[in-house]
């Protein structure tokens, strides 16, 4: 089965500083995509970017990009210039093949600092 | 774009009632939705896939009986929670596929169910 892990419960950075988010995941697919979401207080899940295994390159979304080690099996998530709209419970997410439900870890929370 | 529409957000409902809560995908067909269950401060958990036309796959430990799920049509699977009791008391959010495979995987707002 997959699993995917993040070993950080809580975070904090300093506004406009750079913090990074890791995970990493365990799967004997070779086909599959990773996601980090976003979920503020209202429990809505934002999509912040995604990976496709196949993709060497790692994503960028804007201040948000992706450290892809895929035979590490490792994928963390680099928040620069950290804003106070950043402050949320991050989850990164794993879902492989033609099968779209996602496997989620535990969470991050984290805090920006003013 | 595509989006899915949960509701209710909020509900509250006696012990041994039951409630419904729907996933509605409001401008694309979604032959699958993923039901997700949310507590405090933990993570989301895989409860059940909801098959447009066939039977609910449910997660290993989720009670069919309790959670039932009904897939009627290309845009609507619903969520019943039978016979709710305290512990049933929780966040449920609802996903669909929306595009390509891995593509877009959109979500519901979420349902926040007390039972009292």
């Amino acid at each position: 089965a997959q699993t995917v892990t993040q070993s950080q419960p809580e975070m904090s950075v300093q506004e406009a500083e750079t913090v990074t988010l890791s995970c990493t995941y365990d799967t004997s697919e070779s086909d599959y995509y990773l996601f980090w979401y976003k979920q503020p207080p209202s429990r809505q899940m934002i999509l912040v970017i995604r990976q496709e295994a196949y993709k060497q390159q790692n994503a960028t979304e804007n201040r948000f990009s992706v450290n892809f080690q895929k035979a590490a099996k490792s994928f963390s998530l680099k928040i620069s210039d950290s804003q106070l709209g950043d402050a949320a419970m991050y989850f990164c997410a794993y879902t492989s093949g033609s099968a779209r439900q996602l496997t989620f870890g535990s969470g991050t929370q984290l805090t920006v600092l003013p | 774009g595509a989006v899915v529409s949960q509701h209710p957000s909020r509900v509250i409902c006696k012990s041994g009632t039951s409630v419904k809560i729907e996933c509605r995908s409001l401008d694309f067909q979604a032959t699958t939705m993923f039901w997700y269950r949310q507590f405090p401060k933990q993570s989301l958990m895989l409860m059940a896939t909801s098959n447009e036309g066939s039977k609910a796959t449910y997660e290993q430990g989720v009670e069919k009986d309790k959670f039932l799920i009904n897939h009627a049509s290309l845009t609507l699977s619903t969520l019943t929670v039978t016979s709710a009791h305290p512990e049933d008391s929780s966040f449920y959010i609802c996903s669909a596929p929306g595009g390509e495979v891995g593509n877009t995987i959109y979500f519901g707002e979420g349902s926040w169910l007390t039972v009292v």
